[in-house]
């Protein structure tokens, strides 16, 4: 069965601090991985990995994937509490466009 | 640009009663459509997924019903809800093929007293 895990369910971590988000996942025919900041209602788009090894950057957030290991980790560096939020992972299953989502980590930033 | 709209925001919903949530997608054709639910604290689980008009894939046996019946219209219902139905309803679309990203409403928070 497909599914997507995430690591550590919950964060909290001081402005300034790097913050190492973690998915692991099993699906049939890896095709992609996403990622998504959810603060208060829509999940929004912040990553596609497709290629292992290649890292996705902007600003002070970096994802990158292992398609080996099976896992892609989000970083966060000189975090802000603009940052707090919940960080979704999610793959599209075998041979369909229908996603899965890990539970998420929810990330809380203090000033 | 493409948009996505979801309504309503809240609702607040007796046991018992019939339920409608409707999504529209704008600046886009034959988008792949879903919709989600999440439960506090919990990740997204998907419910019904829609590949074209009249297309409906159900994920998991429940309460609640989805219809398509516009290309870019998708409607979640129910005939009578279940307290066990309160949560957050998501709906969600992507371009398949062209690009797996998936692009969200910004949801209907749904509560059944």
């Amino acid at each position: 069965e497909d599914k997507v895990v995430q690591s550590p369910l919950s964060l909290v971590v001081h402005e300034g601090d790097t913050v190492t988000l973690n998915c692991s996942y099993e699906v049939t025919n890896f095709r992609s991985l996403l990622w998504y900041k959810q603060e208060k209602k829509a999940p929004t788009f912040l990553f596609m990995l497709t290629s292992s090894g290649i890292e996705k950057k902007s600003g002070r957030l970096s994802s990158i994937l292992d398609k080996k290991e099976l896992f892609s980790i989000l970083n966060i560096t000189a975090t802000q509490t603009g940052d707090s939020a919940v960080y979704l992972c999610a793959v599209p299953t075998s041979g369909t466009y229908k996603y899965i989502f890990g539970t998420g980590t929810r990330l809380k930033v203090l000033a | 640009s493409q948009t996505i709209h979801q309504w309503p925001a809240t609702l607040v919903q007796p046991v018992g009663s019939p339920l409608s949530l409707e999504c529209t997608v704008e600046g886009t054709s034959n988008p792949n459509l879903y919709w989600y639910r999440q439960a506090a604290g919990r990740g997204l689980q998907l419910l019904f997924y829609s590949v074209g008009i009249g297309q409906i894939s159900s994920e998991v046996p429940q309460n609640l019903s989805a219809s398509r019946p516009q290309d870019r219209q998708f409607i979640l219902s129910s005939k009578k809800l279940l307290l066990s139905d309160s949560g957050f309803y998501l709906c969600a679309w992507g371009r398949g093929t062209v690009d797996e990203k998936l692009f969200f409403g910004s949801g209907t928070q749904l509560s059944v007293l």
